[in-house]
């Protein structure tokens, strides 16, 4: 069965530092990577998405790094805020269906 | 536009009892999946509607859980004679089932509380 393996679980960081959290998927599919990020008491909400034929994208203060020939991509979040603490969730697109396999998520707290 | 919308928000039955949720997705959006989320973990997938296919039900827990999708768009999971473990928050997504193109995006789900 095809995984997404996330790591780390959680992850602790003060308040303008770099959060840097990883993923390692299985399958070629091509389809978008994304990562998704959620608050308690709500669902998951789409934070920035990568194509596979691009190796990285920014938008703002998150960035994504993709390395498709290790079968591994990242999120990145400069300058941290105590307002990015919350989960993160990536996900990896699979072969033949539209589903989606998810990491287990890594719960993120920054410090202020 | 709105985004996908799931009811009730809150759920409290006691156990036995048969519960409904309901999900409206994205309007355009063929695809629908139906997750489980207990506290604390990650996404459970139970189910996925595409188009008029025969959903996929792989990831339905036992044959207590059922869903169904009228006219390509509504979605309903039911839960029969539930019990305490069926406690979780159960997320609905829809996407637009386009090769390349596919992200789902997810309701703020409904949190099941059995007693």
């Amino acid at each position: 069965q095809q995984q997404v393996k996330q790591s780390p679980q959680s992850l602790i960081v003060q308040k303008g530092g770099i959060s840097i959290i990883n993923c390692a998927y299985e399958n070629t599919a091509f389809d978008y990577f994304p990562w998704y990020q959620q608050f308690p008491g709500k669902g998951p909400a789409l934070l920035i998405a990568i194509r596979p034929d691009v190796s990285e994208k920014k938008e703002g203060r998150f960035t994504i790094s993709f390395n498709k020939s290790a079968k591994q991509f990242s999120l990145h979040i400069m300058d941290s805020q105590p307002g990015d603490s919350a989960t993160y969730f990536c996900a990896s697109p699979t072969s033949g269906t539209y589903k989606y396999i998810f990491g287990t998520g890594t719960r993120l707290k920054v410090l202020a | 536009g709105a985004g996908v919308s799931q009811s009730p928000s809150n759920k409290v039955t006691e156990k036995g009892k048969d519960v409904e949720l309901r999900c409206d997705p994205i309007s355009g959006h063929t695809a629908l999946y139906w997750y489980r989320q207990s506290l604390g973990q990650g996404l459970e997938f139970l189910i996925y509607f595409q188009g008029n296919s025969a959903p996929d039900k792989s990831g339905l827990p036992s044959d207590r859980f059922s869903a169904e999708r009228t006219g390509g768009s509504v979605s309903t999971l039911t839960i029969q004679r539930t019990q305490q473990e069926d406690s979780a928050v159960y997320l609905c997504a829809s996407s637009l089932a386009l090769a390349g193109g596919n992200i789902q995006y997810f309701g703020a789900g409904t949190r099941l509380s059995v007693l």
